[in-house]
């Protein structure tokens, strides 16, 4: 069965510090994978998603299909970057996505 | 555009009661979804659509049901409420099944 798992149900780093939220899927085919962000008292929303190799907001995250992780790196944290961070995969040729149980990120001044 | 609305925020229901929760989309998105999150949980899907009049089954869709009569509504319903349906429902749309889904601010629904 298809399955993300984001081991770290809390992270905390300090402001200017690297920050690595970990995520791992399990799935047989050719993965879809993204990172949902939702900050205090908004709307979940999408953060990334792993074909548009783009960084957003100083966060990048790659595929490794070898370790079927997609961590989500920022070298530098901000304070505005706490939050509640969700991985999630689309399975091919379906119409769902499977999340994580999410990690909620906190980054202490 | 308001994007993904959904209505009530809060709700508290005793057991064996039945409700409908709403969303609405204003982006004339063919693709919704309703998820269910659990404390602690991720998001898990009960039902979507990909179009008006298609609805299908998600992972969780035992106790609920959904109509899609028109583009912009995909309504669930709770026929009787169990315990077990204490939860954060979350509504969502998108374009198509490769674009990346919009999230409504979510309803908090209690089973007393």
């Amino acid at each position: 069965a298809q399955r993300v798992t984001q081991p770290e149900k809390l992270l905390s780093v300090f402001k200017g510090a690297p920050v690595e939220l970990k995520c791992n899927y399990s799935y047989s085919g050719s993965p879809e994978l993204f990172w949902y962000v939702q900050y205090s008292r908004q709307r979940l929303q999408l953060l990334l998603r792993h074909i548009s190799r783009e960084s957003i907001k100083g966060f990048t995250a790659d595929l490794n299909k070898g370790e079927t992780s997609f961590h989500l790196k920022k070298p530098f944290a901000q304070e505005e970057d706490s939050a509640m961070y969700y991985c999630a995969l689309k399975i091919q040729g379906a119409q769902k996505l499977v999340f994580g149980q999410g990690t909620r990120l906190t980054i202490n001044p | 555009n308001a994007g993904v609305t959904q209505t009530p925020k809060f709700r508290i229901l005793k057991i064996g009661q039945s409700m409908t929760l709403q969303c609405t989309q204003d982006m004339n998105h063919n693709y919704m979804y309703w998820y269910r999150q659990d404390p602690g949980m991720g998001l898990k899907l009960i039902y979507y659509s990909v179009g008006a009049g298609i609805t299908d089954k998600g992972e969780v869709p035992n106790g609920y049901n959904v109509s899609r009569s028109t583009t912009e509504d995909f309504p669930l319903r709770l026929e009787l409420a169990a315990p077990s349906q204490t939860s954060v429902y979350f509504c969502a749309s998108s374009r198509s099944s490769n674009q990346p889904q919009h999230f409504g601010d979510g309803t908090r629904l209690s089973i007393l």
